[in-house]
């Protein structure tokens, strides 16, 4: 079965620092995706960052970038110089390639940047 | 270019009642999904459909049922609404073939409130 885990239920980041959130999956499949969303206090859900099992290099998308351990089974999301609308939750998500139309989402990261 | 839509964005229903919620996508995505978000727990996939005229079980299916009208329109019903069922729904779309996976893009929720 497929399971991705955050750790982290809140965090606080002062603004312009940088911040890592966490995220581990289980599965037995070779082949997935994993994927970071975030959901602001308004609602929808906005997509950030895409890593797939076999990318030799991490994923980057301007200030995201994931550092994919897959030795760890560990996606982490680090957001570089924080900015005040970055507060929102932050939800890390997995699809496999066999069930590729099942995604399976973390409980999510509360992040609030500190001015 | 409207995305993924949804309605309505806000209902309150007795249990008992039925109603259909609405999604339509205007990207010529294959792959339409339904998911709840309740506190704490993330989203979970209800239903999705890789295809038009094909659905198929998620995580959480019990007391909903669904439609692929077309490529566009994919509606979630609940038949005999419950307390449990009170929470955020989600519809999305995606790309995502067999073999890939791919970002899905989120409607903006309805928020369904059973009493």
């Amino acid at each position: 079965a497929q399971k991705i885990t955050q750790t982290q239920p809140g965090m606080f980041v002062q603004e312009k620092e940088a911040v890592t959130l966490d995220c581990t999956y289980d599965t037995s499949d070779p082949s997935y995706g994993l994927f970071w969303y975030k959901q602001p206090s308004s609602g929808e859900m906005i997509f950030l960052i895409y890593q797939g099992s076999y990318d030799q290099q991490n994923a980057t998308e301007g200030r995201y970038s994931l550092n994919f351990q897959k030795a760890r089974k560990s996606a982490n999301l680090v957001i570089s110089a924080s900015q005040l609308g970055d507060s929102a939750m932050y939800f890390c998500a997995m699809s496999t390639t066999y069930n590729f139309n099942k995604f399976y989402f973390g409980s999510g990261t509360k992040l609030n940047v500190k001015p | 270019n409207a995305g993924v839509t949804q309605t309505p964005k806000f209902q309150v229903l007795k249990t008992g009642q039925s109603m259909t919620l609405q999604c339509a996508q205007d990207m010529n995505h294959n792959s339409m999904y339904w998911y709840r978000q309740d506190p704490g727990m993330g989203l979970r996939l209800i239903y999705y459909s890789a295809s038009e005229g094909t659905t198929d079980k998620g995580e959480v299916p019990n007391g909903y049922n669904v439609s692929r009208l077309n490529k566009r329109e994919f509606s979630l019903r609940l038949e005999s609404a419950a307390p449990s069922q009170t929470s955020v729904y989600f519809c999305a779309s995606s790309e995502a073939v067999q073999g890939a996976s791919y970002e899905q893009y989120f409607g903006p929720g309805t928020r369904l409130t059973v009493t």
